[in-house]
């Protein structure tokens, strides 16, 4: 059975510096892998995915995340914060014929 | 546009009551799927139907039911066994849950309130 680990579950950075949100994953068989966001009483919305093309993917509102094999991770991370990424971020993992499985969620605070 | 619909958005429920949330897609998704998300505890799934007529229990299906008549639709009954049923409930769906294409795409939630 797969898992994820979502490390913090509260960042808090200031406009402008990097955003890195962790997520490391536990699978027997090569993963899908996942980031979301979700907004304030919305539903979620796909920043990026990784499914076995480049380590490095890259996403939408200038996010980008690195999957790395030895160390079981799949770091989310962004150059410059924004006000408007104050959101709660998920990592989901997915292997062999079964459902998506999500961590618990990080928020991530933007200080201006 | 394509994509996913929840109603209601806010739903209340009596003490021995059964409700239903309702989700219907556009996507020509095969498969769909029941979140339950409580604060701090992520997304918990409740079920998830890869085709029409057959449904599988999720992690916490117990107090809930589901069916799949159509290919668009996927409703979820709240029944009067579940104690705790406050939560916001997300509805989702994808092309397959098999294989390389598990992209889920999510509705924008139903909120449910015990009276």
């Amino acid at each position: 059975a797969q898992s994820v680990t979502q490390l913090g579950s509260h960042v808090s950075v200031s406009e402008g510096a990097l955003v890195l949100l962790r997520c490391n994953y536990s699978s027997s068989v090569p993963p899908y892998l996942f980031w979301y966001v979700q907004y304030p009483n919305q539903g979620l919305q796909l920043l990026l995915k990784y499914t076995s093309a480049a380590t490095l993917v890259k996403g939408i509102n200038g996010f980008e995340a690195e999957f790395k094999k030895s160390e079981t991770s799949f770091h989310l991370t962004k150059p410059s914060a924004h006000m408007s990424d104050a959101a709660e971020y998920f990592c989901a993992v997915s292997a062999g014929n079964t459902p998506l499985v999500f961590g618990k969620g990080t928020r991530l605070s933007v200080i201006a | 546009d394509g994509g996913i619909t929840q109603s209601p958005k806010y739903l209340f429920r009596k003490e021995g009551q059964n409700v239903t949330l309702s989700c219907e897609q556009n996507l020509n998704h095969d498969a769909m799927y029941w979140y339950r998300q409580d604060p701090g505890q992520g997304l918990r799934l409740i079920y998830y139907s890869q085709i029409v007529n057959d449904f599988q229990k999720g992690d916490i299906a117990e107090g809930y039911s589901v069916s799949r008549e159509k290919k668009e639709s996927f409703p979820l009954t709240v029944t009067s066994a579940q104690k705790n049923p406050t939560a916001f409930y997300l509805c989702a769906s994808s092309t397959s849950s098999g294989g390389a294409w598990k992209t889920q795409y999510f509705g924008p939630g139903t909120r449910l309130l015990v009276l």
